[in-house]
């Protein structure tokens, strides 16, 4: 089945600086790619995603890379805000008929913006 | 509000108990997925419904069964409840089939379960 790694677990930044989060998978006929925001205690809320047949996908301050070839996708927040501070997850999948589509989840990376 | 509805919200019980958690899944999601969700834990995957139907089965304990109704909404049942099973127990739903285009997951509000 379908191995997500991500890195890193935690991850610290300054308010204003960049954050990059990075995750591989394991099957190569994953096709799409899905990015969930979790604040604590919170529900894990989507918050971007790719799909196979584009290589970046950009949504104002967020945006996600896909390199197929190398099997791994990063997230990038630019201008982090203390609002940023939370759990993110990274996700894989692959479609391949009715009742099949499960997302293989990361371990989760605890960003936190410092002020 | 998400479109996932799932009660209680909130669940005190004692251990050796049996609770049931429910999910109504978005309208028209056809599949209904439980996952479980210990302090500073990732998500773990328990288990997934499609239209009834038992399709993926994760590291859900022989203690735990769910069920799909015909209307679609689930029930996770937890039995001889033992004080690590508290945790943050999620439903998400999905959109699969019929043409529509395939998204994420989007995930109910959760059931706080604390065993004490």
């Amino acid at each position: 089945g379908e191995n997500v790694e991500q890195h890193p677990s935690t991850l610290s930044v300054q308010e204003g600086d960049s954050a990059v989060i990075k995750c591989t998978y394991s099957d190569s006929a994953s096709n799409y790619f899905p990015w969930y925001k979790q604040e604590l205690g919170k529900r894990p809320q989507l918050i971007i995603d790719i799909r196979s047949n584009v290589g970046e996908k950009k949504d104002q301050r967020i945006a996600v890379t896909l390199n197929k070839t190398a099997k791994h996708f990063s997230l990038h927040i630019t201008e982090t805000q203390p609002e940023d501070s939370a759990v993110y997850f990274c996700a894989a999948s692959r479609y391949s008929g009715a009742g099949s589509y499960q997302l293989t989840f990361g371990k989760g990376t605890k960003l936190s913006v410092i002020p | 509000d998400s479109g996932v509805t799932q009660t209680p919200k909130h669940l005190i019980t004692a251990t050796g108990q049996r609770v049931t958690l429910r999910c109504s899944p978005r309208s028209g999601d056809l599949s209904v997925y439980w996952y479980q969700q210990s302090l500073d834990q990732g998500l773990q995957f328990l288990i997934q419904y499609y239209n009834g139907e038992e399709r993926a089965k994760g590291n859900i304990l022989e203690r735990f069964s769910a069920q799909q109704f015909p209307d679609l909404h689930s029930e996770l049942n937890l039995s001889s409840l033992e004080l690590g099973d508290s945790a943050l127990y999620f439903c998400a739903s999905s959109v699969e089939g019929g043409g529509r285009r395939l998204d994420g997951y989007t995930f109910g509000s959760g059931t706080r379960l604390t065993v004490v």
